[in-house]
């Protein structure tokens, strides 16, 4: 059963336009959500949280958004860079158990 | 920020032996986890590794299997047991401090990738 879902393995995007990364969690008592993006041969690097109480998270290109009633968050990105190519994660936190749930990535591609 | 040293970075194995990984933290950290990333799957947990004591695992992993140590805040080892082809996946070391805001991340190291023949 899988808690956190990202159903776009893959998504490809013209260099400043939007890219939009969509995620979706099963479990309610998830009060915590990141963004990880994730290079070949390397670990996973943080990009941006939201906790359940926020709605909206923004940090530079990055942006964040967490609707509750839909169990859906989306990271959007602008504009899109052909540096930001990489495998993005989506990963949930149950409330004070630290370990995180991940969704199955989707691989970014941005075309120059 | 924290940064994690994983080693090996990667290793091919042959069936039936067994690999110890290796995690260092630069700095103290609460919580130290250990996830596995099979071919193009997500990131699951295997366990938390806990100082001084036994490592809490998830369901589906065992102590036999992935035996972990921790014995202080900044070092932790995964040990692949027994190996078979089905053990060839990246594992990673993750870890993530309790102090400060709520919203603190998860630090990750490079990733083991390990390959069973």
């Amino acid at each position: 059963d899988q808690q956190v879902k990202q159903n776009s393995p893959s998504l490809s995007v013209q260099e400043g336009r939007i890219s939009i990364l969509n995620c979706d969690y099963t479990n309610s008592m998830f009060d915590y959500f990141l963004w990880y993006k994730k290079y070949p041969a390397e670990g996973p690097t943080f990009l941006i949280s939201i906790s359940s109480i926020k709605d909206k998270n923004e940090d530079g290109r990055f942006t964040v958004f967490l609707n509750k009633s839909a169990k859906h968050l989306s990271l959007h990105i602008v504009p899109s860079q052909p540096g930001d190519s990489a495998v993005y994660f989506c990963a949930a936190e149950l409330a004070g158990r630290r370990a995180l749930t991940f969704g199955s990535g989707t691989r970014l591609q941005v075309q120059p | 920020s924290a940064v994690i040293s994983q080693k090996p970075s990667r290793d091919i194995c042959q069936r039936g032996t067994s690999l110890t990984i290796q995690c260092q933290v630069d700095s103290q950290v609460t919580m130290m986890f250990w996830y596995r990333q099979q071919p193009g799957q997500s990131l699951t947990l295997i366990a938390t590794a806990n100082q001084g004591s036994e490592a809490t695992y998830e369901s589906g992993f065992v102590i036999d299997k992935f035996p972990i140590s921790r014995p202080n805040l900044t070092f932790s080892t995964l040990t692949v047991s027994n190996m078979s082809p089905e053990d060839s996946s990246i594992y990673l070391c993750s870890a993530r401090g309790v102090q400060g805001p709520m919203n603190t991340e998860a630090f990750f190291g490079q990733g083991t990738r390990l390959t069973v023949v």
